[in-house]
């Protein structure tokens, strides 16, 4: 199965920064089937990102994703107090489908 | 808009069967893929497996001896069976919809439910 790896574990940054989060596949995937979630405690994840680049429906276009063959990024332009959440990336390319371990962007 | 709600025990004992159920309101489950998406506590997601909801299904190989993904498209709802379980599978488990095709994604999610496994 493809491994994807995140980094870095934990990003600790203030309001108004950029955000720059990482996703290495351990196989090429296809830009077409690499996705981002965004997850906060108690709630449903949720789609940022699809196609590696395009912007799900509603998502704020300080979210950003580019990337291809192993190396994926997900880019957060500005950071809004509630965008400190985790991040996942996910490959639908290869079953399984797998996800990242996850980037914890917290408050610093 | 589609919503999906999980439901079922959250207490099973180790060597019994898990099983939970999602309902789909907002649009028809006669199309798409249906996925079970799991989170142990303190730990990342983990696919679980989907269904067309024709009914063919394609399972993750760690859980596959285990797996039962089943589809009721006349109550608009998808169901999962986990059997033989033990501390491990104690997680919150989501039910979503699996856009398939040229660019799959996974949208939107259940809210999950805690499933613990204890005696």
């Amino acid at each position: 199965e493809i491994v994807l790896t995140q980094s870095p574990g934990t990003l600790s940054l203030s309001p108004g920064e950029g955000a720059t989060l990482s996703c290495r596949a351990s196989q090429s995937v296809g830009s077409s089937f690499l996705a981002w979630y965004q997850h906060k405690p108690g709630q449903a994840p949720r789609l940022l990102i699809y196609g590696a680049s395009s912007r799900a429906t509603g998502i704020p276009a300080r979210f950003s994703g580019s990337g291809s063959g192993t190396d994926f990024t997900l880019t957060i332009s500005r950071l809004e107090p509630e965008d400190f959440a985790v991040y996942y990336c996910q490959q639908s390319g290869s079953s399984p489908q797998t996800f990242g371990q996850g980037t914890k962007l917290e408050i610093k | 808009q589609v919503q999906l709600q999980e439901s079922g025990p959250g207490l099973v004992k180790p060597s019994e069967t898990l099983s939970l159920t999602c309902t789909v309101s907002g649009d028809s489950i006669s199309s798409d893929y249906w996925s079970w998406i799991r989170q142990p506590p303190g730990k990342g997601l983990e696919w679980i497996g989907y269904i067309y909801y024709s009914g063919s299904t394609n399972y993750n190989p760690s859980l596959k001896s285990r797996v039962t993904i089943s589809v009721d498209t006349s109550k608009n709802q998808f169901s999962l069976r986990l059997t033989s379980v033990t501390a491990a599978d104690t997680a919150v488990y989501y039910c979503a919809r699996d856009h398939g095709g040229w660019y799959p994604r996974i949208d939107p999610w259940g809210q999950g439910t805690l499933v613990t496994v204890s005696s």
